[in-house]
């Protein structure tokens, strides 16, 4: 069945440090993928999302491009805050989520110093 | 922005007690799902909801798991006979076709 993988945490950085997040897919047919994030006491927020291949998105200085022939959905940041401390979720849906669930990889946690 | 609120934050139950976690979607939408988070895993798909049915639900979701929206605003998952292992933290979301939101979470702990 379909599923994600992410890179384990916690991922520990310094303020302005650059950041990735690796993330892999298995999928039947042409998902849509999605970062999520989760800070702290707080519910699941879409990041960004892409819809088709070579698709990037990005929000907030985060970005991520949907790479069919490697499977992946990498999430990079040039330049972290520590307001970027968070827990982020890599998933994938039915292409324009319609109505469709949402699968979701393992989380990693960031953590961001001063 | 509108927001998908969840009620309530912390659930603490004995094992075999029924539960109910109450969620209210975003007014104007139409697709509706919970998921859950057990402590350190992937959060996991429960169930959707379309149409006053289910539309698709997963194995986790057995006969001890229930969905209703009573009144066209609230959101309800029911767990009938709470096990240790449904100890999570249960997420609501609702969709209009674009995106989904997510509410904050019940944290259900089951002794």
């Amino acid at each position: 069945g379909d599923s994600v993988t992410q890179m384990e945490g916690p991922v520990t950085l310094s303020e302005e440090a650059f950041l990735t997040i690796n993330c892999t897919y298995t999928a039947t047919g042409y998902p849509s993928l999605f970062w999520y994030v989760q800070y702290p006491g707080e519910g699941l927020q879409l990041l960004l999302k892409a819809t088709k291949a070579d698709d990037k998105g990005s929000n907030k200085g985060f970005e991520a491009t949907y790479r069919k022939e490697t499977t992946s959905f990498h999430l990079e940041k040039g330049s972290v805050q520590v307001s970027d401390s968070a827990v982020y979720f890599c998933a994938l849906g039915p292409r324009g989520n319609q109505g469709g669930k949402l699968i979701f990889g393992q989380g990693t946690e960031l953590s961001v110093k001063p | 922005e509108p927001e998908v609120t969840q009620t309530p934050s912390h659930q603490v139950t004995q094992m075999g007690q029924e539960v109910i976690l109450r969620c209210v979607p975003i007014s104007n939408h139409l697709y509706f799902y919970w998921y859950r988070q057990i402590l350190g895993q992937k959060v996991e798909f429960l169930v959707s909801f379309y149409n006053n049915e289910i539309s698709e639900k997963s194995e986790i979701f057995d006969d001890q798991f229930s969905v209703e929206r009573p009144d066209g605003s609230n959101f309800t998952l029911k767990i009938r006979s709470t096990k240790l292992e449904d100890s999570a933290m249960y997420f609501c979301a609702s969709s209009d076709e674009v995106r989904e939101f997510f509410g904050p979470g019940t944290r259900l702990t089951v002794l």
